[in-house]
């Protein structure tokens, strides 16, 4: 799988958009980026995925570049329950029976804190 | 609320001890993954499991265990627990293995605690 690239660390005022950047600079034309994001020792929570389109859904919105090279996810209104460590994951899109996991593997995350 | 229920929520054990962790997927989801997350590792991939069969292993020491029974539930089991086997384990399943288009959902976790 391709790897991904994350600030360690970002702030964003309560109220502002928060633009989480993430580059994945080897990612294939068969994988998707997908984001996720932990608030403390909970389950990781799914946000939002893509492939080569931008998506958005009720939590956020998802922008990829069109060379897919980088992405950035967009919280649009931040709010304190939005302080989390954030994670870009680039999976792939076909695993074949036998063919190994097809599951997400975790870098270190965007921690994002929510200022008041 | 993910859909993906674990039990139990809080473990303490003593080293050397024995412990099952169990995994109820979402309903409807066929594939199952188990992940450990310790302060120094972050979340690392255990195993996988698709309709009652391994599919896939990572980073899971021999001392450890899993299966997934026919009515999809799993369970994972930890033997002679060490120190270091202290870390919260998740629980994730999907519907469909080998899709990545297909979100995997996580459960809230196992806290389990060796003394």
């Amino acid at each position: 799988d391709a790897k991904t690239t994350q600030p360690p660390s970002m702030d964003c005022a309560e109220g502002r958009a928060a633009n989480l950047p993430c580059n994945h600079s080897t990612i294939s034309g068969n994988e998707y980026v997908y984001w996720y994001r932990q608030i403390h020792s909970q389950g990781p929570q799914y946000i939002i995925h893509g492939l080569k389109n931008n998506e958005t859904n009720e939590m956020a919105s998802l922008i990829i570049t069109e060379d897919r090279k980088s992405s950035t996810l967009i919280l649009p209104h931040a709010t304190l329950r939005d302080t989390a460590v954030y994670y870009c994951i680039v999976r792939v899109a076909q695993v074949y029976s036998g063919g190994g996991a097809d599951g997400l593997t975790f870098g270190k995350g965007t921690h994002l804190i929510i200022q008041p | 609320d993910s859909g993906v229920t674990q039990t139990p929520k809080h473990l303490i054990t003593a080293t050397g001890q024995r412990v099952t962790l169990r995994c109820s997927p979402r309903s409807g989801d066929l594939s199952v993954y188990w992940y450990q997350q310790s302060l120094d590792q972050g979340l690392q991939f255990l195993i996988q499991y698709y309709n009652g069969e391994e599919r896939a292993k990572g980073n899971i020491l021999e001392r450890f265990s899993a299966q997934q029974f026919p009515d999809l539930h799993s369970e994972l089991n930890l033997s002679s627990l060490e120190l270091g086997d202290s870390a919260l384990y998740f629980c994730a399943s999907s519907v469909e293995e080998g899709r990545g288009g297909n979100t995997i959902y996580f459960g809230e976790g196992s806290w389990l605690t060796v003394v």
